[in-house]
């Protein structure tokens, strides 16, 4: 079975302009979310999407902004790009949505994007 | 809030040595626990989970017990090997929201 898929795997952008990754769960799991890792750190927390709604948002700007589709693939958008945004961006999909101890969420391998 | 602290690395074993990595965390209500490692270029891999106290997680020879009286969940390893090296990330969930230490990179000697 396939595991959560990203694109691109890399990405180069210059500040000011915005960008769009893609994310596809595994089959069958109604759950993405979306963490960003600075070089060096542990990924953060920036939404939640379960049945196409957002269930959580973690401390980021209005710059930053998502979907998740029918199919329930998820994009994630960020305008206005800034040099601090430059990080590893992890999608991840579990089954569960708001209690999802029991359901462990699985990660793909992230888009590496550098803005200059 | 929610956050996790882990021990300061980069730690630095020879093969067939003991691992410990310490996890402690600050959570409301009842988290779950987990430990992902992360190897070069990839995503993260779920290593190990928790979801109450006393529960141990255990895989491919790491374990960790959930002690709520010490808010603590320490990764161990009998004896390493040298494809063991990676980073390793202890997290706490609640509401599905992950909330990660800044992970310890972890290199075996052959």
């Amino acid at each position: 079975d396939a595991g959560v898929t990203q694109s691109p795997t890399h990405l180069i952008k210059t500040r000011g302009q915005h960008v769009t990754l893609r994310c596809s769960p595994i089959s069958g799991h109604k759950s993405v979310s979306w963490y960003q890792q600075v070089l060096g750190q542990g990924p953060q927390f920036i939404f939640q999407y379960y049945e196409k709604e957002e269930r959580g948002r973690g401390n980021f700007p209005d710059r930053f902004s998502a979907r998740q589709f029918p199919n329930y693939s998820s994009e994630l958008n960020v305008n206005a790009l800034l040099l601090g945004d430059s990080a590893l961006y992890l999608c991840a999909s579990s089954l569960a949505g708001l209690r999802g101890g029991n359901q462990p969420q699985h990660f793909g391998d992230g888009t590496r994007l550098s803005i200059l | 809030g929610n956050s996790v602290t882990q021990m300061e690395g980069p730690v630095t074993l020879s093969e067939e040595a003991f691992l410990t990595i310490n996890c402690t965390y600050t959570a409301t209500g009842y988290p779950s626990l987990f430990w992902y490692v992360q190897y070069p270029g990839e995503g993260l891999q779920l290593l190990l989970k928790a979801t109450k106290a006393d529960d141990k997680g255990s895989n491919k020879g790491f374990e960790a017990t959930y002690r709520k009286e010490t808010t603590s969940f320490h990764l161990e390893k009998g004896s390493v090997q040298v494809s063991d090296s990676a980073v390793y990330f202890c997290a706490l969930e609640n509401n599905s929201k992950l909330t990660f230490g800044k992970g310890i990179t972890l290199s075996v000697r052959p």
